[in-house]
C-alpha cells in the first residue's frame, strides 16, 4: 500500500464549477501538507502549504487537512480553463534536518471545460 | 533570477551509455533534490542533498549517483543506462523559511533509454 493515495482521474468539470481534489495517507507522522499544480510538460509549482490540521484559503483555492481521518482536500471555486492541470498532493514529516523530504501522490488530471 | 534550471531538456541514450544531468539554482538554497516522474507512480525521490558536499539516498537510488560540489549545483549521473530509467527527471531546491521548506522545481529533463 502506498503511503499517499490519490485518485488519478481524469476529472472533467464545466467552467465555474467547484472542484474537489483529495488525498488519503497512512503515515501518522506527516505534519506538513502541500498541493502542487503541474501544467503539461512543466515542473510542479507550489499552490498551497498547510501545517497540521485545519483550513487555509488563498483566493479561489481552499486546502483542508483532517489528520484524524488522514485525509486532505483541495477545493477550487469558480473554476477556470486555466486551472486545467495535474494536481499533486505532497506531505512530509519532521526529520533530523527538518521537514524537507516530500512524499507525493500520483496526481489528479483536471480539465475545466469552457 | 532564473530559479531552478536543468540541462539538458531532452536526451536519448542507448542501453549501457552514461550521462550526467545538471541542475542549477540561483536562490542560495541549502537543500536540493532529484526526482523521477513516471505515469501512475507520481514523483519519487532519487537522491537529495542538505548542503554542499553532502548527499543522501531517497526512495529509488539504485542505478544513480549524485554530487553536490558547489552549493548551487546538483548533478545526477547514470553510469550504465537501462530502459527502466526512461522517465522525466525533475530537480528541486528549497530552504527553510519560518519552519517552511517550499520546494521549487525545475522544468524537467525527458530521458529515453532504448
Amino acid at each position: 500500500q502506498k503511503e499517499v493515495e490519490q485518485d488519478p482521474g481524469p476529472l472533467s468539470v464545466p467552467e465555474g464549477a467547484i472542484v474537489s481534489l483529495n488525498c488519503t495517507y497512512s503515515n501518522s507522522a506527516f505534519q506538513y501538507f502541500m498541493w502542487y499544480r503541474q501544467y503539461s510538460r512543466k515542473g510542479p509549482e507550489l499552490l498551497m502549504y498547510t501545517y497540521s490540521s485545519g483550513n487555509k484559503e488563498d483566493g479561489r483555492f481552499t486546502a483542508q487537512v483532517d489528520k484524524s481521518s488522514k485525509y486532505i482536500s483541495l477545493f477550487i471555486r469558480d473554476s477556470q480553463p486555466s486551472d486545467s492541470a495535474t494536481y499533486l498532493c505532497a506531505m512530509s514529516a519532521a526529520s533530523r534536518f527538518g521537514n524537507e523530504k516530500l512524499t507525493f501522490g500520483t496526481g489528479t488530471r483536471l480539465t475545466i471545460i469552457p | 533570477n532564473a530559479g531552478v534550471t536543468q540541462t539538458p531538456k531532452f536526451r536519448v541514450l542507448k542501453t549501457g551509455q552514461s550521462m550526467t544531468l545538471l541542475c542549477a539554482q540561483d536562490m542560495n538554497h541549502e537543500y536540493m533534490y532529484w526526482y523521477r516522474q513516471d505515469p501512475g507512480m507520481g514523483l519519487r525521490l532519487i537522491h537529495y542533498s542538505v548542503g554542499e558536499g553532502t548527499t543522501a539516498k531517497g526512495e529509488v537510488p539504485d542505478g544513480y549517483n549524485v554530487s553536490r560540489l558547489k552549493k548551487q549545483n546538483f548533478l545526477l549521473g547514470l553510469e550504465s543506462a537501462a530502459p527502466s530509467q526512461t522517465s522525466v527527471y525533475f530537480c528541486a531546491s528549497s530552504r527553510q523559511s519560518g519552519g517552511r521548506y517550499e520546494q521549487y522545481f525545475g522544468p524537467g529533463t525527458r530521458l529515453t533509454v532504448t
